[in-house]
C-alpha cells in the first residue's frame, strides 16, 4: 500500500507569493491533516479535512488555507507569504473515524523557504 | 488533555537496547499512548500504539504498567540509523480535537 505523497519536495519562494502544497493521502483514508514544523515552534496543527470539508482548524491566520478534493486528496494554500512561513510543511491521513485508535500517518513533507 | 513529559536527549551505543519513558499523569481512561519517530526534514513515522501492559511489532516493545501513567517505548539493539527523535503521544486523534499534539520529543543519539 503506497503511503502518503507530498508534492514538490522543496521549493524556493519570495516574501509576498503565493505557494500551493499537494497531499496525496493513503488509499482508503478519508481524513487529511496539514502540520508545520519549524525549530523554534516544533509540530503545530494547522487545519483537518474530511469529506471535503474543513472539519478542525489551528492558529493560523487566513493566510493559510485549504481545501481536499473528492478523492481525498488536498492542497494548502499559503498567500502573502512572509520570512517566518519557512518551514517543513507536513501532510497526515487517517481513515477518520471518531475512534479512540484512528492512526495518524504522515508524508514525506514538503521543506518551504522563503527568501 | 493529557500533558506528556519526556527526556529531552538519550545517548546510547550501536547494539544495545534503549528504553525512553514517558510520563503522562493526566491520561485519561479512553486514551491510547502512539509513539513516533522521526528523522530530520521527515515526516514522523507511526512506530507502535498500546492502551496497556506490552505491545511488541517488528520495530519495538511499549511497556505501559497498570496505572498507565507512563509509559517505556524499548528499542531492541539499536543501529545507527535509528538516530531520530521519538514522540509519545496520548489521546486519540479526535479526543484532543481533532488534532495531534507534539511534545518536545526525545532526541536519541547511536554512537559506532
Amino acid at each position: 500500500k503506497a503511503g502518503v505523497t507530498q508534492t514538490p519536495r522543496y521549493l524556493i519562494k519570495t516574501r509576498g507569493q503565493q505557494v500551493t502544497l499537494s497531499c496525496s493521502p493513503i488509499s482508503g483514508h478519508r481524513s487529511v491533516s496539514w502540520y508545520q514544523q519549524t525549530p523554534g515552534q516544533g509540530l503545530q496543527f494547522l487545519f483537518e479535512y474530511f469529506s471535503e470539508t474543513q472539519r478542525n482548524k489551528g492558529n493560523f491566520p487566513g493566510r493559510f488555507s485549504g481545501r481536499q478534493f473528492s478523492n481525498s486528496r488536498s492542497e494548502m494554500n499559503v498567500s502573502t507569504l512572509e520570512l517566518g512561513d519557512s518551514a517543513l510543511y507536513l501532510c497526515a491521513s487517517s481513515l477518520g473515524l471518531a475512534g479512540v485508535t484512528d492512526t495518524q500517518y504522515f508524508g514525506p513533507g514538503t521543506r518551504l523557504t522563503v527568501l | 488533555l493529557a500533558k506528556t513529559t519526556q527526556p529531552i536527549s538519550m545517548d546510547s551505543y550501536e547494539g544495545q537496547e534503549v528504553n525512553i519513558t514517558c510520563s503522562h499523569n493526566n491520561i485519561a481512561t479512553n486514551d491510547y499512548i502512539t509513539w513516533y519517530q522521526q528523522f530530520p526534514s521527515q515526516g514522523p513515522r507511526f512506530i507502535i500504539q498500546g492502551y496497556k501492559t506490552k505491545v511488541t511489532n517488528e520495530v519495538a516493545s511499549l511497556f505501559i504498567p497498570a496505572d498507565r501513567k507512563s509509559s517505556t517505548l524499548s528499542l531492541p539493539r539499536v543501529s545507527l540509523s535509528d538516530t531520530a527523535v521519538y514522540y509519545c503521544l496520548v489521546g486519540a486523534f479526535y479526543n484532543q480535537g481533532g488534532k495531534l499534539i507534539f511534545g518536545q520529543g526525545t532526541e536519541l543519539s547511536v554512537k559506532p
